[in-house]
């Protein structure tokens, strides 16, 4: 069963607005929370990471927030720009491990 | 970022050929892993290596094979390829174990299997 799920599936949004990605995990105890961009046909790119005692963390119009009693994850995107078009994955580290538990992604599409 | 190439980027093979896939990394990172990627799943850890000679299995290691001679050589082998290995394959690499160093991907290896 993946620990790490992600809301919603995909999301289609107009440029310049706002939108929010969730991610829900249950890896216990965890090390760090980190958010990726994936473009289609490229891998995967980190945009924050967040160890369990941030609350939130932010890369240019990016911020992703973190509740780890509830073990809970947004990713905001503030004034989406056509480039925004792409995959997001949330990822979760156990402390001192190799190991990461990959969400499926959001697929997220800016339109005109 | 990380220099991680893989190669080749796109594969077209029949069921029951070898294939391997190379990765090339010039960050001189300790750690490498090969991960694949499918439609509806995360990414799946299929092997990974802590050092030159030194691998260990992921959570979808059966039907594959992995070594690691060179540093910066991260070699996968399908020994007999099936048509449920058809996928993305990425290679990463971290500087530590523990990946907070950063866990940096290549462009990805599309392999279908007919």
């Amino acid at each position: 069963k993946n620990q790490v799920e992600q809301s919603p599936q995909s999301l289609i949004i107009l440029e310049g607005k706002n939108c929010t990605l969730q991610c829900n995990y249950t890896v216990s105890p965890f090390s760090n929370l980190r958010w990726y961009k994936q473009d289609t046909g490229r891998g995967p790119v980190s945009l924050t990471i967040m160890t369990f005692s941030e609350n939130t963390k932010s890369n240019g119009r990016y911020t992703a927030t973190l509740d780890a009693d509830t073990k809970q994850s947004s990713l905001h995107i503030t004034a989406s720009q056509l480039s925004d078009s792409a995959s997001y994955i949330c990822v979760v580290s156990e402390p001192n491990d190799y190991k990461l538990s990959f969400g499926a992604g959001t697929t997220v599409t800016v339109r005109a | 970022d990380a220099g991680i190439t893989q190669s080749p980027r796109h594969k077209v093979t029949e069921t029951g050929t070898p294939v391997t896939l190379r990765c090339h990394q010039t960050e001189n990172h300790r750690y490498m892993y090969w991960y694949r990627q499918d439609p509806g799943h995360g990414l799946r850890l299929i092997h990974y290596s802590y050092g030159v000679k030194d691998t260990d299995k992921g959570e979808v290691s059966d039907g594959y094979s992995v070594s690691r001679s060179k540093t910066e050589d991260f070699l996968l082998t399908l020994e007999s390829a099936t048509s449920s290995q058809t996928s993305v394959y990425f290679c990463a690499s971290s500087p530590g174990q523990d990946t907070q160093g950063g866990l940096f991907f290549g462009e990805g290896s599309r392999l279908t299997v007919l």
